[in-house]
């Protein structure tokens, strides 16, 4: 079965502080893996997308990893602000079909405290 | 910032209404979906379009309808509204299916009496 986990579920960290989300998944054939964001109210905007050969993206202060060998991601936060607080989703795109199937983690609850 | 927009925000109606969700892209995608989701679960996908007049159902069963008679307007029927659709139903387009990221609306939140 084709499945996507994060965690921690969820993270408090205190604002200026560095973070690491992690996901595995199984999902395969593997097309790409996507980490979005998600506040609270409003709809998931797309951070960063890696294909199978990239190990590493970055979009400013967040940098995703991939390792399609051992099928873990994980999503760097540096120096973390304020409106970071959201939940972050991995999502796993396969390439078994033509929709292109995107598999949904649940997501880890990032809190920033002041 | 994507160009996706759904229509209502929030929606509190009672049970047997007949409700439509409206979700309009002013990006010339082809590609748009519906997702449904619960607090702290993963979306769910339960309907998609390639592109006018094509629609499909996605992995989660649905008594919900959706028609696509103009590329930019994707929306969503209940025809008799019951407690168990309450959730979030968020809407979201892309370019392809595969290579491009999907781009979100900020969501429905429907809440069945």
């Amino acid at each position: 079965k084709n499945q996507v986990e994060q965690s921690p579920q969820s993270l408090i960290i205190l604002e200026g502080k560095n973070c690491t989300l992690q996901c595995n998944y199984t999902v395969s054939p593997f097309s790409n893996l996507r980490w979005y964001k998600q506040d609270t109210g409003r709809g998931p905007v797309s951070l960063t997308i890696m294909t199978f050969s990239e190990n590493t993206k970055s979009n400013g202060r967040y940098t995703a990893t991939l390792d399609a060998d051992t099928k873990q991601s994980s999503l760097h936060i540096t120096a973390s602000q304020l409106s970071d607080s959201a939940s972050y989703i991995c999502v796993v795109n396969d390439r078994g079909s033509t929709l292109g199937r995107l598999y949904f983690g649940r997501g880890t609850q990032l809190t920033v405290w002041p | 910032e994507a160009d996706i927009y759904q229509t209502p925000r929030y929606l509190v109606i009672g049970t047997g209404k007949k409700i439509t969700l409206e979700c309009s892209q002013t990006m010339g995608h082809d590609k748009m979906y519906w997702y449904q989701q619960d607090p702290g679960m993963e979306l769910h996908l339960i309907h998609y379009s390639y592109g006018v007049n094509s629609t499909e159902k996605g992995d989660l069963s649905s008594e919900s309808t959706v028609s696509r008679i103009r590329t930019e307007h994707f929306p969503l029927t209940l025809e008799s509204a019951r407690p168990s659709h309450t959730s979030q139903y968020l809407c979201a387009s892309s370019e392809s299916a595969t290579e491009e990221p999907q781009h979100f609306g900020d969501g429905t939140r429907l809440s069945i009496l």
